[in-house]
């Protein structure tokens, strides 16, 4: 069976501080992978999505970036944090592009920029 | 611009009771809906989902119904459990974009 692993699964970190999530997926191959954020008090919103290694496409203009450096390796970074990059970060999988193909989420990662 | 959109930000029900969550969308290229449920901490986990050229379905106590001519979509929960208590998101996708729309989710209680 696939799993998706995210950590850390809470970090602090200071404002101008640089960032790392990283998520990686198992039990498949060639996933989709994307990237969303939960703000407090609102829905979920995509981030990024990757079709495959080394393919990013970005959703929203942002503080943010994402790569992947192998097939089922999917990576959040920020050069500075803001604060309004707090959040609730979460990684997704999917196995193709078509309305069969189901998104499944890991656990997430309660980021806070102070 | 909200193209799929939970207008209810919680409901509140007692045991035993159905559940009605509603989720409105705009973009009629829409042709998949989605619904999750979330617990506080954790990530969405995958409820039902139900395609354009259908209108209802149904899994065991959650059923989705949709309708196209109103761009509508809800999910039923019956009977309801205090288990269910969560938040439930509704998500939209154009096929073969692999893009997820969701909304802003909805509190769901279930009062023992």
């Amino acid at each position: 069976s696939q799993t998706i692993h995210q950590w850390p699964a809470t970090l602090v970190q200071p404002v101008g501080s640089p960032l790392s999530l990283e998520c990686t997926v198992e039990g498949t191959s060639n996933p989709n992978l994307y990237w969303y954020r939960q703000a407090a008090g609102r829905g979920l919103q995509l981030l990024f999505y990757s079709v495959g290694i080394g393919q990013i496409s970005s959703e929203v203009p942002q503080n943010l970036s994402a790569s992947r450096p192998q097939d089922r390796q999917f990576i959040l970074s920020s050069k500075k944090l803001l604060l309004s990059d707090s959040g609730f970060y979460l990684c997704a999988w999917s196995q193709g592009l078509t309305y069969a193909d189901t998104q499944y989420f890991g656990p997430g990662t309660r980021l806070t920029v102070l | 611009d909200q193209q799929v959109k939970q207008n209810s930000p919680s409901l509140s029900v007692q045991e035993g009771r159905i559940s009605i969550l509603n989720c409105d969308y705009t973009n009629s290229m829409f042709d998949y809906f989605l619904w999750y449920k979330k617990y506080p901490a954790e990530g969405p986990t995958f409820l039902i989902s139900i395609s354009s050229i259908k209108d209802k379905n149904e899994d065991g106590r959650f059923t989705v119904f949709l309708n196209k001519s109103a761009k509508h979509l809800s999910l039923h929960i019956v009977p309801s459990q205090p288990g269910d208590s969560a938040v439930y998101f509704c998500a939209a996708s154009a096929e073969f974009t692999g893009k997820l729309i969701f909304g802003q989710g909805t509190t769901l209680q279930v009062k023992p």
